[in-house]
């Protein structure tokens, strides 16, 4: 299952909301995780099936979206938000597949 | 806390093997699939293998199957990535992750630069 993110680079204010969005080559129905990768870390779990929230994720951190569509929306962005983020799918489990990430950077 | 820490990483030269290793602790390591996730400097996340609970299920990442091999032993709650035949687009962070077919636990990463 090919994964494609959009943008690859997306500039939004302190303060404004940020959508990205996932795309997947075929359904895998709820079957998706967003991650926030900062520089130097490891990932950490935002979202999971597709739209529940990890444990101690802020509410500001919303996923949406089923089928081969998918939406990451952050409100009320704070510089700690600004990051690498991928989406990846676990449908039918195995191969699994990140898409290829997208900056959130400072406008 | 629940802790992941991987260890083995260094320089290699390319066609030579290397082991790395994942210590858990904080949680029933024995009760979790666990996985090798990996990250080609300033690139990626790119899944690489996947243990199940008790060891009996290995699944790779095509393009791998064949050089590298996932184990554990859940008596020392530890995870395993045995590296062979190492190339140079193999030069990455590596970390293990688990505890479903997402990832709620990670490492904090071991790199791995296959280099003559």
């Amino acid at each position: 299952i090919v994964m494609t993110q959009s943008p690859a680079t997306l500039s939004v204010s302190p303060g404004e909301r940020a959508t990205l969005s996932c795309r997947t080559s075929q359904s895998i129905s709820n079957n998706l995780a967003w991650y926030q990768q900062k520089p130097g870390q490891a990932p950490r779990l935002l979202i999971y099936g597709a739209s529940t929230r990890a444990t101690g994720v802020p509410v500001k951190f919303s996923g949406s979206g089923s089928g081969t569509e998918f939406t990451l929306t952050i409100s009320s962005l704070q510089s700690e938000d600004f990051a690498v983020y991928y989406c990846q799918q676990y449908d039918n489990w195995l191969p699994i597949t990140f898409g290829q990430g997208t900056r959130l950077e400072i406008k | 806390q629940v802790q992941l820490v991987e260890s083995g990483g260094g320089v290699v030269q390319p066609g030579r093997s290397l082991r790395l290793s994942c210590v858990a602790s904080g949680f029933t390591f024995g009760r979790y699939a666990m996985h090798w996730v990996r990250q080609a400097p300033g690139k990626g996340l790119e899944w690489v293998a996947v243990s199940s609970f008790d060891g009996t299920i290995e699944y790779y990442a095509e393009s791998l199957r064949g050089r590298f091999t996932i184990s554990r032993d859940n008596s020392n709650s530890t995870l395993y990535l045995q590296m062979n035949s190492l190339r140079p687009d193999d030069t990455a962070f590596y970390y293990c992750a688990g505890r479903a077919y997402y990832f709620d636990y990670w490492g904090q990463g071991t790199l791995v630069t296959v280099s003559s």
